[in-house]
């Protein structure tokens, strides 16, 4: 496997289920991202973690839970979701935060919340 | 105010045509980063290009060329000879610190750009 993978790349779920959506990447990079995509709307940073440390939040609702267990791997957790959040998933990994750096991002994993 | 702004929502071109993609940028910072990526229908963003704000020299990669120039906060994609596999949603996107130690990375609404055989 090479970049940023991610699984799975479809997903439907009800608004009661718990489901988790991975990311791995195999760059060696320190920093990764979460972003959602929506219909029409410009990527939404939700999620950063540099270091295996989340850093940054940007108002994201609690249903959303990431988890980062190594520089390699993100999940984000997700529970009692709303059909609003049906959207893209993106994942992506940098070298490290600096304004330099070059984000590279896997397939998505495509959301349908019923 | 929206910082990378793409004012063409859709473009649709014939293969062969040559077609220029707008991106305008905002910052008050002096050192920042273009991007273009491509989003093709399979979802994934595709790194094309990253500039620094120093470097307004263009690129040119193939079909694919690049002109950035400062006075203007412009940094234009132009396709030469485009092809049916160009078909995707192009996004430009700005990095800048803004007085952090870290980048921001914004994005452009994107343009979806279809080339009909």
């Amino acid at each position: 496997e090479t970049g940023v993978t991610q699984t799975p790349r479809h997903l439907v779920m009800g608004m009661t289920n718990k489901k988790s959506l991975k990311c791995e990447q195999h760059l060696g990079h320190n920093a990764m991202y979460w972003y959602k995509q929506s219909a029409k709307k410009p990527l939404e940073l939700m999620f950063v973690y540099s270091l295996e440390e989340r850093v940054e939040n940007n108002s994201v609702p609690s249903r959303f839970s990431p988890e980062c267990p190594n520089s390699s791997h993100l999940f984000l957790h997700l529970h009692t979701l709303q059909p609003e959040d049906s959207a893209l998933y993106l994942c992506a990994s940098s070298q490290d935060r600096t304004v330099r750096e070059t984000q590279y991002f896997g397939p998505g994993t495509r959301l349908l919340v019923l | 105010a929206q910082k990378v702004t793409q004012a063409q929502t859709e473009i649709s071109v014939v293969e062969k045509e040559d077609v220029t993609l707008d991106c305008v940028y905002e910052t008050r910072d002096t050192t920042y980063y273009l991007f273009w990526y491509k989003q093709p229908p399979s979802g994934e963003l595709v790194f094309l290009i990253r500039r620094n704000s120093f470097d307004e020299q263009n690129e040119i990669s193939g079909r694919y060329s690049w002109n950035f120039q400062k006075s203007t906060s412009s940094f234009n994609f132009t396709i030469t000879a485009s092809q049916v596999v160009d078909s995707a949603v192009y996004f430009c996107a700005l990095s800048e610190a803004g007085g952090t130690s870290y980048g921001k990375l914004t994005f452009g609404q994107g343009t979806i750009l279809t080339v009909h055989p």
